[in-house]
């Protein structure tokens, strides 16, 4: 079956504006996560939710970040005011029901650049 | 709070032998989970192998082999019969049992690349 999606591939844009980046996770999995992995280091959690809800956004670094997922499936990551420490891969992973054991599976990344 | 540490930044192995990727955590918590993830120079990440800090036997998936060793608090991922395929980057993480503050999410190791040679 298909797996985790996410839109854009890469994305360009210019200091203080706002981007979106969209995740389609794997059909029928309830349990969907957001990671940013920074160049030389290995992925840092963002949010995690269940269902519609985030049940975990502890690793959102300030105010500017923010996620949806209103029906339970495809969640968006929106960045305001974008910074150029955003810069990054922006990975989303999603897992059957989110328990310590399950296994996340994870997209092919969406390249921002911030300039 | 949880950590993950894999010394070895890089290692260069020849092919078809065995090789070792060190990773060690640190958890304040009885039950958690172990991960390895491969991630290609095309960037997704691939799910290797799983161990649970409760499983009695070390966990095996085809080629790869996880090296659990509790009181140590190690976990290193054993690629037996190592092929050019494998070049890659390699990730351990671990999550704990309780919800909240992040533990919800994987915390990773910083990786190690991996280079087979001919």
């Amino acid at each position: 079956g298909a797996g985790v999606s996410q839109t854009p591939s890469n994305k360009v844009t210019e200091k203080g504006k706002y981007v979106e980046l969209r995740c389609d996770p794997i059909s029928g999995h309830t349990a969907l996560y957001w990671y940013r992995q920074s160049l030389g280091q290995g992925p840092e959690f963002l949010i995690y939710f269940q269902g519609t809800g985030a049940a975990d956004d502890s690793g959102l670094p300030n105010d500017r970040f923010f996620a949806v997922r209103p029906e339970g499936s495809v969640s968006t990551l929106k960045i305001q005011r974008t910074e150029r420490g955003d810069s990054a891969v922006y990975l989303c992973a999603s897992s059957l029901w989110g328990g310590q054991g399950d296994t996340q599976y994870f997209g092919p990344g969406t390249r921002l650049t911030v300039l | 709070a949880q950590k993950i540490t894999q010394t070895q930044p890089g290692m260069f192995v020849q092919e078809k032998e065995a090789v070792t990727l060190d990773c060690t955590y640190d958890t304040s918590d009885p039950s958690y989970g172990l991960f390895w993830y491969k991630q290609p120079s095309s960037g997704e990440m691939i799910f290797l192998i799983y161990q649970g800090s409760y499983d009695q036997q070390n966990a095996t998936e085809g080629r790869y082999s996880l090296n659990f060793q509790k009181a140590r608090k190690s976990a290193n991922l054993v690629i037996s019969a190592s092929q050019l395929g494998d070049s890659a980057m390699y990730f351990c993480a671990m999550r704990n049992m309780y919800s909240g503050g992040g533990a919800d999410g994987l915390t990773f190791g910083k990786g190690t690349h991996l280079i087979i040679q001919p």
